[in-house]
């Protein structure tokens, strides 16, 4: 079965770096599109980042653009977010997720993982 | 960007009720909608997608409709375990935005 195992989470002061990590079984990875989303404490979702299927392609959300690297390895099945430059508002819990239809770009997510909670703050 | 308005935020609803949430785009999606529902604690479950098409393993109570910039989630009759947060959200290629969410309570 599907599965998607955050980890790297943690506390970060202002203005430091986290590297998230999301390790995949089940499914050929190297064809889906993966994307991170994130949720702050009693907020809603927002999409964070997205990377093709064979990582020739990547997309941030503007609030993260620019401090935030999206990559993939896929001869070890696992997904990364480096976060540099973190701020108070980047203070979420931090999911991947697994779009349903491979090789697009376009697609719902159709599996994701528990979940890691990022807390920035001096 | 592509802004999606879900209403209402809250909902109170009983068991039994027929339940609708509304989703609406700053632009034309066609029909790239998703509708995802969220427990406390948990990642969220795809419940719909493309607009209308329920997922393996949804139970048929729950419907999508609409294309372009408005659509809809219904619930045509809530159980005890529906009670949770839905999201709608837009997956145009290089484009993906949340609705705010909508918390389905109890009455």
């Amino acid at each position: 079965q599907v599965q998607l195992v955050e980890s790297g989470g943690g506390v970060a002061q202002p203005g430091g770096s986290l590297r998230l990590s999301c390790g995949a079984s089940g499914f050929t990875f190297s064809h889906y599109g993966m994307h991170w989303v994130r949720q702050a404490p009693g907020k809603g979702l927002e999409w964070v980042a997205f990377i093709r299927y064979d990582g020739g392609d990547q997309s941030y959300a503007e609030s993260v653009k620019g401090r935030f690297t999206i990559s993939r390895d896929n001869s070890n099945n696992t997904l990364y977010l480096q976060m540099n430059s973190l701020r108070d508002e980047d203070t979420s819990v931090y999911y991947c997720a697994k779009i349903a239809d491979s090789y697009a770009s376009g697609s719902h997510y159709d599996y994701w993982g528990q979940g890691t909670l990022v807390s920035v703050s001096s | 960007d592509i802004q999606m308005t879900q209403s209402p935020s809250t909902l109170s609803a009983s068991v039994g009720d027929r339940v609708t949430i509304t989703c609406r785009a700053s632009q034309s999606i066609s029909s790239w909608l998703a509708w995802y529902q969220q427990k406390p604690g948990k990642a969220p479950k795809v419940l719909i997608s493309k607009a209308s098409s329920l997922e393996s393993g949804v139970p048929s109570r729950f419907s999508g409709s609409g294309s372009g910039t408005e659509f809809t989630l219904t619930i045509s009759s809530l159980q005890p375990d529906d009670f949770a947060t839905y999201y709608c959200q837009q997956y145009n290629p290089y484009s993906w935005t949340f609705g705010q969410g909508t918390k389905v309570e109890i009455k």
